[in-house]
């Protein structure tokens, strides 16, 4: 079975830096784009960038470009997402999810990871 | 970049009404339609994807339709179970838009 399982709830200060993972497990880890998906408090998803681990090929979303940064070692079947100076906005849950088969959308997410900027 | 709205923002119904939301994107996304299903506190789900087909284990009363800018989706009958939040996405090219959501509950 196909799973995704994030890191725990993360609770920093505003200028620290944060680096949260994602491993997949029960496919080919390699083959698959994994996406990340950030919710702030009460409000929608938000599509944040795109890795296919197989050779760290990235999109970005133009709204969080430059502002995080994505990244992936296939050989222990993990994904990252990370912050080089967090801000309070950076307050969120932030999702790993799978990109299916070509033509399916994000098939499998992870349990989501809480992180809270607060000073 | 593409733009992705809903419609309504939510709404409220019966046990057993039908229900249709609708997405529109602001330029054509050839069927790359993905809806997802997020019940409160809980992981998103996708229920739909290439506009009309069914993900596996979702139930039929669920439904997908739409092409080109325009799409919708239905809930043929709606159970307490379907209270939720509901999210069409784009998956043609990035950015991978998500639409900003609607709320159903039940009246």
């Amino acid at each position: 079975e196909v799973h995704l399982v994030q890191s725990g709830a993360e609770v920093k200060k505003p200028g620290e830096s944060l680096k949260i993972s994602c491993k997949g497990s029960g496919y080919n880890f390699a083959t698959y784009w994994i996406g990340w998906v950030r919710q702030m408090p009460e409000k929608g998803l938000e599509w944040m960038a795109l890795i296919y681990p197989g050779d760290s090929d990235t999109r970005y979303s133009p709204s969080f470009q430059g502002q995080v940064t994505i990244s992936a070692d296939k050989s222990i079947s993990t994904a990252y997402l990370q912050w080089s100076s967090l801000k309070a906005s950076d307050t969120a849950i932030y999702y790993c999810a799978r990109r299916g088969q070509p033509g399916i959308a994000f098939d499998t997410w992870g349990q989501g990871t809480m992180v809270t900027v607060s000073s | 970049d593409i733009q992705m709205t809903q419609s309504p923002s939510s709404l409220s119904a019966s046990v057993g009404d039908r229900v249709t939301i609708t997405c529109r994107a602001s330029q054509g996304i050839n069927n790359y339609l993905a809806w997802y299903q997020q019940k409160p506190g809980k992981v998103p789900q996708l229920l739909i994807y290439a506009a009309s087909t069914l993900q596996s284990g979702v139930p039929s009363r669920f439904s997908g339709g739409g092409s080109g800018t325009d799409f919708t989706l239905t809930i043929s009958s709606l159970q307490p179970e379907d209270v939720a939040t509901y999210y069409c996405q784009k998956y043609n090219s990035a950015p991978f838009t998500f639409g900003p959501g609607t709320k159903v509950d039940i009246k």
